[in-house]
């Protein structure tokens, strides 16, 4: 079945200790997005990419980054986890002029 | 900017329907979308409607728009316990122009 896969589902990082989830897809889609979802909150987008092209939401803290080495694999890095950093980080795709994103399971980042 | 507001909670009796609303601010919105999150999960489209249709339906699901008071609404006819999850509202431009309301947590009672 096509869809988008993100790994791992849950990650434990200590304060100030880099790390980065993963998102795959099988969709095919040129549109790639990350999402931070707090507790009780919607999600707020970070950045997408289109295709090549990144997008950084203007209130993205410096401290997130994103690579996308090919149109199914998309990196979300967090340089230096704060404890205000933890959240469920969402991964979603879509086609551009679609109606809508295809969102993966999410990845649940706990920082200690 | 755009708003999108919904209520936090909504609680009903399995088998009576859930009416979950929503409310938007952007006049300009083309399409408006209803997702489902269950616990610890993400985030699935469950239907959208265009802006210039005032009501579709899909099966248990039945899908409101108020153009004029920017008002969405969600039907769940026949609630099951399989409903319970958290229900976001979200208006938009295009797939790459979402903005989600806050989340209404439905919970369904046996």
């Amino acid at each position: 079945d096509a869809m988008v896969i993100q790994n791992p589902r849950y990650q434990v990082t200590q304060f100030g200790k880099p790390v980065t989830l993963s998102c795959s897809q099988t969709l095919n889609h040129n549109v790639m997005y990350w999402y931070q979802q707090k507790s009780s909150q919607a999600p707020k987008l970070l950045f997408h990419y289109y295709d090549k092209d990144f997008n950084n939401e203007a209130d993205t803290p410096d401290n997130f980054q994103s690579r996308r080495p090919n149109t199914s694999f998309c990196f979300l890095d967090i340089r230096s986890p704060g404890l205000g950093d933890a959240a469920m980080y969402l991964c979603a795709t879509s086609r551009v002029l679609e109606e809508t994103q295809y969102f993966g399971p999410g990845t649940r980042l706990l920082v200690l | 900017g755009e708003d999108v507001e919904q209520s936090l909670f909504l609680s009903v009796r399995e088998g009576d329907s859930s009416v979950i609303n929503c409310t938007y601010t952007d006049s300009s919105s083309t399409y408006l979308y209803w997702y489902k999150q269950e616990p610890g999960a993400g985030l699935q489209l469950l239907t959208y409607i265009f802006s210039n249709m005032d009501m579709k339906q899909d099966q248990r699901l039945t899908v409101l728009l108020n153009k004029k008071d920017k008002h969405l609404s969600l039907r769940i006819a026949d609630t099951q316990t399989g409903d319970s999850a958290i229900y976001f509202c979200a208006e938009g431009t295009g797939a790459n122009n979402l903005f989600f309301g806050t989340g209404t947590r439905l919970t369904v009672i046996p």
